[in-house]
Protein backbone atom coordinates (compact mmCIF):
# COMPACT_ATOMS: atom_id res chain seq x y z
CA UNK A 1 0.00 0.00 0.00
CA UNK A 2 0.81 3.34 -0.58
CA UNK A 3 2.37 5.98 2.56
CA UNK A 4 2.37 9.16 0.40
CA UNK A 5 -0.12 10.72 -1.98
CA UNK A 6 1.15 13.50 -4.48
CA UNK A 7 -0.10 16.12 -5.77
CA UNK A 8 -0.53 17.07 -8.13
CA UNK A 9 -0.47 14.22 -10.36
CA UNK A 10 0.86 16.13 -13.29
CA UNK A 11 2.21 19.52 -13.36
CA UNK A 12 3.58 21.66 -16.78
CA UNK A 13 5.53 25.11 -16.20
CA UNK A 14 7.69 27.18 -18.43
CA UNK A 15 11.47 26.93 -18.12
CA UNK A 16 12.55 29.18 -15.41
CA UNK A 17 9.93 29.23 -13.24
CA UNK A 18 9.25 27.63 -9.86
CA UNK A 19 7.90 24.05 -9.28
CA UNK A 20 6.19 23.05 -6.09
CA UNK A 21 5.11 19.57 -5.44
CA UNK A 22 3.62 18.55 -2.34
CA UNK A 23 3.04 15.06 -0.60
CA UNK A 24 1.22 13.93 2.35
CA UNK A 25 0.93 10.52 4.21
CA UNK A 26 -0.66 8.70 6.68
CA UNK A 27 1.30 7.78 9.77
CA UNK A 28 4.01 8.93 12.12
CA UNK A 29 7.42 9.03 10.04
CA UNK A 30 11.19 9.11 10.79
CA UNK A 31 12.36 10.51 7.44
CA UNK A 32 11.57 11.26 4.11
CA UNK A 33 13.19 11.29 0.69
CA UNK A 34 12.28 12.86 -2.65
CA UNK A 35 13.75 10.86 -5.63
CA UNK A 36 13.53 11.38 -9.40
CA UNK A 37 12.90 9.45 -12.21
CA UNK A 38 13.88 10.12 -15.79
CA UNK A 39 11.71 7.92 -18.28
CA UNK A 40 11.35 4.81 -16.71
CA UNK A 41 14.79 4.41 -15.58
CA UNK A 42 16.30 4.11 -12.10
CA UNK A 43 15.90 6.33 -9.08
CA UNK A 44 17.85 9.02 -8.31
CA UNK A 45 17.93 10.52 -5.21
CA UNK A 46 17.31 13.80 -3.95
CA UNK A 47 17.10 15.01 0.02
CA UNK A 48 16.37 13.16 2.82
CA UNK A 49 14.65 15.05 5.57
CA UNK A 50 14.12 13.80 9.14
CA UNK A 51 11.19 14.20 11.09
CA UNK A 52 13.16 16.49 13.41
CA UNK A 53 14.25 19.24 10.46
CA UNK A 54 11.61 21.95 8.79
CA UNK A 55 13.47 22.40 5.98
CA UNK A 56 16.28 21.66 3.81
CA UNK A 57 18.11 22.76 1.00
CA UNK A 58 20.29 21.19 -2.10
CA UNK A 59 21.60 23.64 -4.73
CA UNK A 60 17.74 24.65 -7.04
CA UNK A 61 16.48 22.03 -4.64
CA UNK A 62 14.16 23.21 -1.52
CA UNK A 63 12.04 20.87 0.46
CA UNK A 64 9.62 21.88 3.58
CA UNK A 65 8.30 19.09 6.32
CA UNK A 66 5.37 19.68 8.23
CA UNK A 67 4.54 16.85 10.80
CA UNK A 68 1.95 18.00 12.30
CA UNK A 69 0.05 18.36 8.95
CA UNK A 70 1.87 14.82 7.88
CA UNK A 71 3.60 16.90 4.45
CA UNK A 72 6.20 17.53 2.29
CA UNK A 73 6.79 20.19 -0.42
CA UNK A 74 9.63 19.78 -2.92
CA UNK A 75 10.34 23.07 -4.51
CA UNK A 76 12.89 23.35 -7.51
CA UNK A 77 14.03 27.01 -8.46
CA UNK A 78 14.55 28.48 -11.75
CA UNK A 79 13.48 25.08 -13.54
CA UNK A 80 15.11 23.18 -16.77
CA UNK A 81 14.27 21.16 -19.46
CA UNK A 82 16.53 19.00 -17.23
CA UNK A 83 13.80 18.70 -15.05
CA UNK A 84 11.31 16.86 -16.53
CA UNK A 85 10.93 13.71 -14.88
CA UNK A 86 8.53 12.07 -12.10
CA UNK A 87 9.21 13.06 -8.60
CA UNK A 88 8.60 10.64 -5.77
CA UNK A 89 8.84 11.43 -2.21
CA UNK A 90 9.47 8.25 0.16
CA UNK A 91 8.49 7.97 3.80
CA UNK A 92 10.50 5.57 6.37
CA UNK A 93 8.97 4.98 9.57
CA UNK A 94 10.11 4.11 13.33
CA UNK A 95 8.27 0.41 13.08
CA UNK A 96 9.98 -0.53 9.91
CA UNK A 97 13.05 2.11 9.65
CA UNK A 98 14.38 0.10 7.11
CA UNK A 99 11.52 -0.18 4.85
CA UNK A 100 10.36 3.30 2.54
CA UNK A 101 7.05 3.46 1.32
CA UNK A 102 6.80 5.54 -1.76
CA UNK A 103 3.92 8.11 -2.66
CA UNK A 104 1.96 8.28 -5.91
CA UNK A 105 4.60 10.40 -7.71
CA UNK A 106 4.40 13.70 -9.84
CA UNK A 107 4.94 13.83 -13.35
CA UNK A 108 7.18 17.29 -14.03
CA UNK A 109 7.37 18.73 -17.90
CA UNK A 110 9.09 21.93 -18.28
CA UNK A 111 8.28 23.47 -21.46
CA UNK A 112 10.80 25.52 -23.43
CA UNK B 1 26.53 6.25 -1.50
CA UNK B 2 26.40 2.46 -3.44
CA UNK B 3 26.62 2.21 -7.52
CA UNK B 4 24.41 -0.65 -8.12
CA UNK B 5 23.97 -2.12 -11.57
CA UNK B 6 21.72 -4.48 -12.57
CA UNK B 7 21.06 -7.34 -15.39
CA UNK B 8 19.47 -7.45 -17.62
CA UNK B 9 18.83 -3.59 -18.41
CA UNK B 10 15.67 -4.74 -20.02
CA UNK B 11 13.95 -8.15 -21.80
CA UNK B 12 11.04 -9.02 -23.71
CA UNK B 13 10.19 -12.46 -22.45
CA UNK B 14 7.33 -15.19 -23.64
CA UNK B 15 4.57 -15.87 -21.08
CA UNK B 16 5.13 -19.07 -18.95
CA UNK B 17 8.86 -18.69 -19.12
CA UNK B 18 10.73 -16.99 -15.80
CA UNK B 19 13.64 -14.60 -15.90
CA UNK B 20 16.49 -13.91 -13.55
CA UNK B 21 17.33 -10.52 -12.56
CA UNK B 22 20.46 -9.78 -10.91
CA UNK B 23 21.37 -7.31 -8.53
CA UNK B 24 25.41 -6.06 -8.21
CA UNK B 25 26.64 -3.42 -5.42
CA UNK B 26 30.34 -2.60 -5.54
CA UNK B 27 30.90 -2.31 -1.69
CA UNK B 28 28.98 -4.53 1.06
CA UNK B 29 25.85 -3.13 2.12
CA UNK B 30 23.45 -4.15 5.31
CA UNK B 31 20.08 -3.90 3.37
CA UNK B 32 18.91 -4.76 -0.41
CA UNK B 33 15.36 -4.80 -1.63
CA UNK B 34 13.70 -5.38 -4.51
CA UNK B 35 10.82 -3.37 -6.21
CA UNK B 36 8.38 -3.51 -8.94
CA UNK B 37 7.08 -0.50 -10.75
CA UNK B 38 4.12 -1.47 -13.11
CA UNK B 39 3.51 0.76 -16.35
CA UNK B 40 2.67 4.91 -15.02
CA UNK B 41 2.41 3.93 -11.42
CA UNK B 42 4.43 3.94 -8.39
CA UNK B 43 7.24 1.60 -6.79
CA UNK B 44 6.03 -0.95 -4.65
CA UNK B 45 7.83 -3.51 -2.45
CA UNK B 46 8.45 -6.97 -3.24
CA UNK B 47 10.47 -8.11 -0.57
CA UNK B 48 13.78 -7.48 1.68
CA UNK B 49 16.75 -9.79 0.62
CA UNK B 50 18.56 -11.36 3.85
CA UNK B 51 22.11 -12.37 3.56
CA UNK B 52 22.21 -16.17 4.29
CA UNK B 53 18.49 -16.78 4.96
CA UNK B 54 14.99 -16.09 3.25
CA UNK B 55 13.96 -13.18 2.05
CA UNK B 56 11.25 -11.44 3.83
CA UNK B 57 8.09 -10.88 1.30
CA UNK B 58 5.21 -7.97 1.43
CA UNK B 59 2.13 -8.80 1.29
CA UNK B 60 0.77 -9.69 -2.21
CA UNK B 61 3.94 -11.22 -3.03
CA UNK B 62 5.44 -15.04 -2.80
CA UNK B 63 8.78 -16.74 -2.62
CA UNK B 64 7.19 -18.97 -5.52
CA UNK B 65 6.49 -16.22 -7.87
CA UNK B 66 9.15 -14.35 -6.80
CA UNK B 67 12.48 -16.68 -5.51
CA UNK B 68 15.02 -14.22 -4.47
CA UNK B 69 18.54 -15.34 -3.11
CA UNK B 70 21.28 -13.48 -1.23
CA UNK B 71 24.47 -15.08 -1.12
CA UNK B 72 26.32 -12.32 0.39
CA UNK B 73 26.66 -8.53 1.02
CA UNK B 74 26.99 -7.38 -2.36
CA UNK B 75 24.75 -9.51 -4.63
CA UNK B 76 21.61 -10.33 -4.96
CA UNK B 77 18.41 -12.11 -7.37
CA UNK B 78 15.23 -11.89 -8.25
CA UNK B 79 13.23 -14.33 -10.59
CA UNK B 80 9.80 -13.75 -11.91
CA UNK B 81 8.56 -17.28 -12.41
CA UNK B 82 6.33 -18.05 -14.79
CA UNK B 83 5.69 -14.99 -16.31
CA UNK B 84 2.21 -13.70 -17.66
CA UNK B 85 1.58 -10.17 -19.62
CA UNK B 86 0.92 -8.56 -15.76
CA UNK B 87 4.53 -8.85 -14.98
CA UNK B 88 5.20 -6.32 -17.01
CA UNK B 89 6.79 -3.22 -15.04
CA UNK B 90 9.95 -2.35 -14.34
CA UNK B 91 12.09 -4.26 -11.49
CA UNK B 92 14.39 -2.39 -9.68
CA UNK B 93 16.95 -3.11 -6.83
CA UNK B 94 18.20 -0.43 -4.24
CA UNK B 95 20.42 -1.04 -0.97
CA UNK B 96 20.67 0.29 2.08
CA UNK B 97 24.92 0.96 2.35
CA UNK B 98 24.93 1.91 6.07
CA UNK B 99 24.98 -0.14 9.39
CA UNK B 100 22.28 1.81 11.20
CA UNK B 101 18.76 0.92 9.69
CA UNK B 102 17.45 4.58 10.65
CA UNK B 103 17.84 8.00 8.96
CA UNK B 104 19.58 6.23 5.92
CA UNK B 105 18.81 7.31 2.12
CA UNK B 106 18.68 4.05 0.13
CA UNK B 107 19.60 3.98 -3.49
CA UNK B 108 18.68 2.35 -6.15
CA UNK B 109 19.93 0.43 -9.14
CA UNK B 110 19.05 1.74 -12.84
CA UNK B 111 16.13 -1.05 -13.31
CA UNK B 112 15.39 -3.93 -15.55
CA UNK B 113 12.18 -3.05 -17.76
CA UNK B 114 10.38 -6.44 -18.41
CA UNK B 115 7.76 -6.59 -21.53
CA UNK B 116 5.99 -9.94 -21.27
CA UNK B 117 4.24 -11.12 -24.42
Amino acid sequence: SQQGEEDPQALSIQEGENATMNCSYKTSINNLQWYRQNSGRGLVHLILIRSNEREKHSGRLRVTLDTSKKSSSLLITASRAADTASYFCATGTYSSASKIIFGSGTRLSIRP
Amino acid sequence: SAVISQKPSRDICQRGTSLTIQCQVDSQVTMMFWYRQQPGQSLTLIATANQGSEATYESGFVIDKFPISRPNLTFSTLTVSNMSPEDSSIYLCSVLPGQSLYQETQYFGPGTRLLVL
